[in-house]
């Protein structure tokens, strides 16, 4: 089953915040965050295990909520470098990564 | 280390010719990705390998898509009679299945073009 991102979305401002959410109807034993910008390899960006941890880099941050199967990734603000399309991806049992259908990120100066 | 290379960049083929990509991991990488991504959306599991073995492959694809992976180094896709739905970039990714916080590395894909 696919993760459902939102939003599908959104365009800011330089220095504006913003939250992308990825939902999963299925027990989920991680969750990856990659950006993606046009016409190149998604990168990836962190991987939340399951225990309902936050974790964070620079101004990227993201969360997992195990008992809603949800997780929040959290960009600060925000460079015109983060524009780009982000992806969740979550995995079940350790196997391989299904991924969400994206957010849009694009920001302005 | 180079990363995840991925040959051919692009490839234009008639429908209903066979094409096949390799893809060259990170030599450090035990586990080997197939995806496939169509323009606004997100990657599509096709197959993955943990070494040699193919450890899984998307029940949604068709018996025209194999890969392997000898030797558990380099893999490759083959599509036979391609049809015009199976234009997409074709996107290979590696990780090392002991590393719980590493993620995967993607190359930069192959586009496929069937007309």
């Amino acid at each position: 089953q696919q993760p459902v991102q939102s939003p599908q979305a959104v365009i800011l401002r330089e220095g504006e915040d913003a939250v992308i959410n990825c939902s999963s109807s299925k027990a989920l034993y991680s969750v990856h965050w990659y950006r993606q910008k046009h016409g190149e390899a998604p990168v990836f960006l962190m991987i939340l295990l399951k225990g309902g941890e936050q974790k964070g880099h620079d101004k990227i941050s993201a969360s997992f909520n195990e008992k809603k199967q949800q997780s929040s990734l959290y960009l600060t603000a925000s460079q015109l470098s983060y524009s780009g399309t982000y992806f969740c991806g979550t995995e079940f049992a350790g196997n391989m990564l299904t991924f969400g259908g994206g957010t849009r990120l694009m920001v302005k100066p | 280390d180079t990363g995840v290379s991925q040959n051919p960049r692009h490839k234009i083929t008639k429908r209903g010719q066979n094409v096949t990509f390799r893809c060259d991991p990170i030599s450090e990488h035990n586990r080997l990705y197939w995806y496939r991504q169509t323009l606004g959306q997100g990657p599509e599991f096709l197959t993955y390998f943990q070494n040699e073995a193919q450890l899984e492959k998307s029940r949604l694809l068709s018996d025209r898509f194999s890969a392997e992976r000898p030797k558990g180094s380099f893999s490759t896709l083959e599509i036979q009679r391609t049809e015009q739905g199976d234009s997409a970039m074709y996107l290979c990714a590696s990780s090392f299945v002991l590393d719980a916080t590493g993620g995967y590395t993607f190359g930069s894909g192959t586009r496929l073009t069937v007309v």
